[in-house]
């Protein structure tokens, strides 16, 4: 299948800096990519969709200022948490649709985030 | 987001044993149901994928069955075996619309050898 890479895979940062994190589409043009947010032990949960070339579009209750989505090419797209504070530790996991009106996304490994 | 229930929320199974994870869902505009496989610090990965036009699907151990008048599909993993203990996600999505996929909350599988 397809190649979703994520990094980074882990980061622990200080409160109140940014961090980012990288989704590319290895082998395959992804004009669509979406953000999901796993807690432990929960399920995922979608943060925003990330079209390539627009400003993203983010779920209710999802903060657009705290989180930055930038899908500047179709291999490639970022999602910056910015002043993080310790609630903002998760699992961050990004994953890109395989193909026109397909329905099937590939997942990226995740990124776990630790705010201290 | 439209729900997509999954049941139960763990289960153990003997190993040689027929697990069974059930889901459903709302939005008849949904028209892709994939379940993924999740080990812990790991992204899902897609299992078996079935679309509406068939009632069932089969991949080696893994078989979806799905119910279109009841809004109902489920993953039957046979001859489960140790390693197949791992977090299971139903999900849906429309395809046709290019939405994300809403994820049921997870079955957590144990396997016992």
């Amino acid at each position: 299948g397809a190649v979703v890479s994520q990094h980074p895979s882990w980061v622990i940062c200080k409160s109140g800096t940014s961090v980012k994190i990288e989704c590319r589409s290895l082998d395959f043009q992804a004009t669509t990519m979406f953000w999901y947010r796993q807690f432990p032990k929960q399920s995922l949960m979608l943060m925003a969709t990330s079209n390539e070339g627009s400003k993203a579009t983010y779920e209710q209750g999802v903060e657009k200022d705290k989180f930055l989505i930038n899908h500047a090419s179709l291999t490639l797209s970022t999602l910056t948490v910015t002043s993080a504070h310790p609630e903002d530790s998760s699992f961050y996991i990004c994953s890109a649709l395989g193909g026109t009106n397909t329905g099937e996304l590939f997942f990226g490994e995740g990124s776990r985030l630790t705010v201290l | 987001q439209q729900q997509v229930k999954q049941s139960p929320q763990s289960l153990i199974v003997q190993k040689g044993g027929i697990s069974i994870i059930n889901c459903a869902y709302e939005n008849t505009a949904f028209d892709y149901f994939p379940w993924y496989q999740q080990f812990p610090g790991k992204g899902p990965a897609l299992l078996i994928a079935i679309r509406p036009d068939v009632s069932e699907k089969k991949e080696g151990r893994f078989t979806i069955s799905f119910n279109k008048s009841a809004k109902q599909f489920s993953l039957h993993i046979m001859d489960s075996q140790p390693g197949d203990s791992a977090t299971y996600f139903c999900a849906a999505a429309d395809s046709q619309a290019g939405t994300a996929l809403i994820f049921g909350k997870g079955t957590t599988l144990s396997v016992s050898s």
